[in-house]
């Protein structure tokens, strides 16, 4: 079984500031993981992506995240916000089995603010 | 480089009615996933395919149904449309040898 929890609904930061979204994981076998953003009505855009490698990992438009094991964490940060970065992230975990098939499990999702 | 392609963009639908959404996969993907996303709410996985077989099943209810084709683009039946049913429904598609899936941009279906 696995489940992702995102701690926070609502995050609200002035451009400029540190991004910190927070995800934490529970899966049963080493899973992957990734955050994704969708910006309103658009479609889900992977920012980046954890799968047994490099436990910090870099992703698109200056987002970075580390997989901490002992704390069942993957949060999603930022050193500095841009407006355009108001947007829902998902925290998404997967097992990965090499013959495809097992579904995502979608955190509840983090509306992120951006104020001037 | 293609993307995942979901027809139509947009859908309205009276209760009671039928509807079909197609998906087409990223070339050489041999996974399909179908989400829901109702208003303000995250993506509910509903089922996926690989390999044109059901692999995984979630929250989808009797009067939907899905298939994986020969060509593996999927589609996702609905019948007896409630207004409930009203979301942005998802594809996604990804390579079994690989974990990144992509999304298509959904497809809005929005029952009166």
């Amino acid at each position: 079984a696995q489940s992702v929890t995102q701690l926070d609904s609502h995050v609200s930061v002035s451009e400029g500031t540190p991004v910190l979204l927070r995800c934490n994981y529970s899966s049963s076998y080493s899973p992957s993981l990734f955050w994704y953003v969708q910006h309103p009505n658009k479609g889900l855009q992977l920012l980046l992506k954890y799968t047994s490698a490099a436990t910090l990992v870099k992703g698109i438009n200056g987002f970075e995240a580390e997989f901490k094991k002992s704390e069942t964490s993957f949060h999603l940060t930022k050193p500095s916000a841009h407006m355009s970065d108001a947007a829902e992230y998902f925290c998404v975990v997967t097992l990965f089995w090499g013959g495809g098939g097992n579904k995502l499990t979608f955190g509840t999702g983090t509306q992120l603010k951006v104020e001037l | 480089a293609a993307g995942v392609i979901q027809s139509p963009r947009h859908l309205i639908k009276e209760k009671r009615e039928t509807a079909t959404l197609k998906c087409y996969p990223i070339p050489r993907h041999d996974t399909v996933y179908w989400y829901q996303q109702g208003p303000g709410q995250d993506p509910q996985f509903l089922i996926s395919f690989y390999e044109k077989m059901q692999s995984d099943k979630g929250s989808i209810p009797d009067r939907f149904s899905a298939q994986q084709f020969s060509d593996y683009h999927s589609e996702l039946n609905m019948s007896s449309l409630e207004l409930g049913d009203s979301a942005l429904y998802f594809c996604a598609s990804r390579d079994g040898q690989n974990t990144e899936a992509f999304f298509g941009q959904g497809t809005r279906l929005t029952v009166v």
